[in-house]
């Protein structure tokens, strides 16, 4: 069975640009999560949606941070505009849908920004 | 605010030895306590989770322990083998929740 989908695996890109991360959960699961893993802050939830609708944001950053799942195979996270500090790990994660299930992550998108 | 401390940051260990990682929490509404494993360049999952109604979780050579009167959990790695070498996080959540709150991670280098 496929895992959790991430695209690009690889971002480099100069600050002020817009970029979007994308995510594909595993089929079936209903909830969605956006981590950021940094050195220093380790690994912090950004945001995260259960049936589509999003239930935490309280991670997110600032404004430039956006997030959105139109269904229930992809989601999105904008960063506009982007600024060095933005360079990190991002990981996406998917569960079944209630509380004690496993997360199942995917290779992460590693994002650099000049 | 770091809710759920973690440690050492990092853990050298000789193949055979055993590994002890540690956590503490803070925050009494915590009820589920998974470990995760994640290695270069991959995410982290999921390799054994506890909750607070029992002191010892085994899965193979993975033990938790967990002591809910001092509020911190540990993970025990017997017989280290050079393949577990990787980043190991703790996490908390709260009961009803899916939001976990994670360790700093702890790594380990298992000497062959």
């Amino acid at each position: 069975d496929a895992g959790v989908i991430q695209s690009p695996r690889h971002e480099v890109t100069e600050m002020g640009q817009e970029v979007t991360l994308r995510c594909k959960p595993i089929s079936g699961h209903n909830s969605l999560f956006w981590y950021r893993q940094t050195m220093m802050r380790g690994l912090e939830l950004l945001i995260y949606f259960n049936n589509n609708v999003p239930i935490d944001d309280s991670g997110m950053p600032e404004d430039r941070f956006s997030a959105k799942m139109p269904n229930a195979s992809f989601s999105t996270l904008k960063i506009q505009p982007s600024e060095p500090r933005d360079s990190a790990v991002y990981f996406c994660a998917s569960s079944l849908g209630y509380s004690n299930q496993p997360q199942h992550f995917g290779d992460g998108t590693r994002l650099s920004i000049l | 605010q770091q809710q759920v401390k973690q440690s050492p940051q990092s853990l050298i260990v000789q193949k055979g030895g055993i590994s002890i990682i540690n956590c503490a929490y803070e925050n009494t509404a915590f009820d589920y306590f998974p470990w995760y494993q994640q290695f270069p360049g991959k995410g982290p999952a999921l390799l054994i989770a506890i909750r607070p109604d029992v002191s010892e979780k085994k899965e193979g050579r993975f033990t938790i322990s967990f002591n809910k009167s001092a509020k911190q959990f540990s993970l025990h790695i017997m017989d280290s083998q050079p393949g577990d070498s990787a980043t190991y996080f703790c996490a908390a959540s709260k009961g009803g929740s899916e939001k976990l709150v994670f360790g700093k991670g702890t790594k380990l280098t298992v000497n062959p």
